[in-house]
């Protein structure tokens, strides 16, 4: 089963963007359009911020925003503010009938 | 409001089982797929199975090697997992977990399961 790769930490301050990478490979990020992020604060269950490589469900703020090429998808926060301090993960769906999580990032709003 | 509220975690022994449950309002349950999804203490996101809503449709992670089994009462508007040959690497927090093409959308609270001698 594969594992999406992510940075273990990002920083930015706030007011700025900050751009989270998620690599896979062929037959999960590059061959579907099924790429997802979540937002996770300590002690809280996740939330959903792009479903789909680059859709906001609603509620979300249009500060977040995602994108994909070839094998890799990334998270955009801009205009960075103290709340998007948390971990993020991207999700996938592969081939193989498996969805697969990224191993997460820590966001630090410095 | 849409909610989701597991139960049945606790604290089981290495080979025992655990079936836990998951409580869906606030939505026409029957029409969604569902997850579990766990996470280990202080790690990250592991999905662990998918099902869809007419049951036609089920998924495992391939670590889980066939122990665990998820199953749904549509009538009851309820999501379960069984889960048998516990390991200690087991321990995690399970989220009972809406989805909506292939997107989380919805996630309870979670239910801690502890496997430990």
């Amino acid at each position: 089963q594969s594992v999406l790769t992510q940075p273990p930490s990002a920083s930015g301050s706030p007011g700025q963007s900050v751009t989270i990478s998620c690599t896979g490979t062929s037959s999960d990020v590059g061959g579907y359009n099924y790429v997802s992020w979540y937002q996770q604060h300590p002690g809280k269950a996740p939330r959903l911020m792009i479903y789909e490589v680059n859709k906001r469900p609603s509620g979300v703020p249009d500060r977040f925003s995602g994108s994909k090429s070839g094998n890799t998808a990334s998270l955009t926060v801009s205009g960075l503010q103290a709340e998007d301090e948390a971990d993020y993960y991207c999700n996938s769906y592969t081939g193989g009938n498996n969805l697969v999580f990224g191993g997460g990032t820590k966001l630090t709003v410095l | 409001e849409v909610q989701l509220v597991e139960s049945g975690g606790g604290l089981v022994q290495p080979g025992g089982s655990l079936r836990l449950s998951c409580a869906a309002s606030g939505f026409n349950f029957p029409i969604y797929s569902m997850n579990w999804v766990r996470q280990a203490p202080g790690k990250g996101l592991e999905w662990v199975s998918y099902i869809t809503g007419n049951l036609g449709t089920i998924y495992y992670a391939d670590s889980l090697k066939g122990r665990f089994t998820i199953s749904r009462d549509n009538a009851k508007n309820s999501l379960y997992l069984q889960m048998n040959s516990l390991r200690v690497e087991d321990t995690a927090v399970y989220y009972c977990v809406r989805s909506v093409q292939f997107g989380f959308d919805t996630w309870g609270q979670g239910t801690m399961v502890t496997v430990s001698s």
